[in-house]
């Protein structure tokens, strides 16, 4: 079993829908819990960082880390087409740099 | 902030050749810096961990003879590819965190290599 899963997609959604995304992870002792955004041939962009369980919203976007069920997901509110890009869940260990990473969802939001 | 860049952001290269590319925290110090690589429609895979006056710390499986790799100052870090091969082309991508704190790691906006 890999550490963490993430389903690729493609996952495509209308224009100004709910986007949810989620990873499922196998390691209790991730604490940090991370939404990174990639457009196209850039870098990974952080979006939402969290350590430990619970919700944290900002702007359109609301993390949410169930450590219970070693689940942690990413709403998207009022989709928009700018949107559209690869999302990766990433998650650390307490004292640990090193940061394991989803394989990605590619979303696509229609116009 | 916490801007990190890369230099180049493309490269095309003979197979055999070297290629260096160099990561820059621009706006704060950064003891480790992180290198990746991505292939298409794959998740980011580390390389190495790069500590500032020490060396490298290499994942497993990952050649330390033919991705060389200097941190030569609290903000920057070079890889090199030595010699490198079609197989080796891909998505080349840094990050780093600020050092002395918790917060995560800002990433580079990668470099791609197309090995001919």
């Amino acid at each position: 079993q890999k550490e963490v899963e993430q389903d690729p997609g493609p996952l495509s959604v209308p224009e100004g829908a709910i986007v949810s995304l989620n990873c499922t992870y196998s390691n209790s002792a991730f604490q940090y819990f991370m939404w990174y955004r990639q457009y196209s041939r850039k870098g990974p962009e952080l979006l939402m960082y969290t350590y430990s369980s619970g919700n944290k919203e900002d702007g359109r976007f609301t993390a949410q880390v169930d450590k219970s069920s070693k689940y942690i997901s990413l709403f998207i509110r009022d989709s928009q087409p700018s949107d559209s890009a690869t999302y990766l869940c990433a998650m650390s260990g307490l004292g640990d740099d090193k940061i394991i990473f989803g394989k990605g969802t590619r979303l696509h939001i229609l116009p | 902030g916490a801007v990190v860049s890369q230099h180049p952001s493309w490269v095309i290269c003979k197979s055999g050749t070297s290629v260096k590319i160099e990561c820059r925290s621009l706006d704060f110090q950064a003891t480790t810096m992180f290198w990746y690589r991505q292939f298409p429609k794959q998740s980011l895979m580390l390389m190495a961990t790069s500590n500032e006056g020490s060396k490298a710390t290499y994942e497993q499986g990952v050649e330390k003879d033919k991705f060389l790799i200097n941190h030569a100052s609290l903000t920057l870090s070079t890889l090199t590819v030595t010699s490198a091969h079609p197989e080796d082309s891909s998505f080349y991508i840094c990050s780093a965190g600020k050092a002395g704190t918790q917060e995560t790691q800002y990433f580079g906006p990668g470099t791609r290599l197309l090995v001919l």
